[in-house]
């Protein structure tokens, strides 16, 4: 089966755009969590979403938003980007999240570069 | 979250089998003990995880002390392709157990 799929791969932006990311979840899972990764900071949790409804939020400003449509599929958004906002953005999908017999099927990341 | 520690680095040679210790002191009764692993260029991959008996799977085994304080994860004949960065991670099976808390990991060196 297809695994998750984000696009786009890479993705260079000046500072003070917005840009937004996609991911679309493996078939038939329902959660859907964002990371970002950088090299300083290693590999820290965003947001989760299960079923349309943002369940778990990391510590990041508001710039950082996200959602997820019927289908699971998820969006997230950076508003008036920085430069510390280079990052690796990786999306994980799993059947229910919260459950601990599961574990997270990541992508292979969107590159975001902010010059 | 409880918090994991693991050596930075290792080194192992193919075809040998490669135990990754993690220290998990804090662990609590409710706490799954993770394992996933990156490869370069790559987001990371579920490995293997447990509670308190110690598990196989295809990839890996996990070994879990008795006091469940630290465990071993182990790769039984490593391979080029097992060159990655292995994290160990405590999930919570209680409350909001959505998300994974990663550390800086251990970097597996193979060589031939």
């Amino acid at each position: 089966k297809a695994g998750v799929t984000q696009t786009p791969r890479y993705l260079i932006k000046t500072r003070g755009q917005q840009v937004t990311l996609s991911c679309s979840p493996i078939s038939g899972h329902r959660s859907v969590s964002w990371y970002q990764q950088t090299p300083g900071q290693g590999l820290q949790f965003l947001f989760e979403y299960f079923s349309e409804t943002q369940r778990n939020k990391g510590n990041f400003p508001g710039r950082f938003s996200g959602r997820q449509f019927s289908n699971s599929r998820s969006e997230m958004n950076v508003s008036t980007l920085e430069l510390g906002d280079s990052a690796l953005y990786l999306c994980a999908s799993s059947l229910f999240g919260q459950n601990t017999n599961y574990g997270y099927t990541f992508g292979s990341g969107t590159r975001l570069t902010v010059v | 979250d409880a918090k994991t520690t693991q050596p930075n680095s290792m080194e192992s040679n193919e075809e040998e089998p490669v135990h990754l210790p993690c220290n998990h002191s804090t662990i609590s009764g409710t706490d799954y003990i993770h394992w996933y692993r990156q490869l370069p260029s790559q987001g990371p991959e579920y490995v293997i995880h447990g509670l308190t008996s110690n598990v196989n799977n295809r990839m890996a085994s996990l070994a879990i002390a008795e006091d469940r304080k630290s465990s071993t994860l182990i790769l039984h004949r490593a391979t080029l392709r097992d060159a990655a960065v292995y994290y160990c991670i405590l999930r919570d099976n209680t409350g909001t157990a959505s998300k994974l808390t990663f550390g800086t990991g251990t970097r597996l060196q193979v060589t031939l």
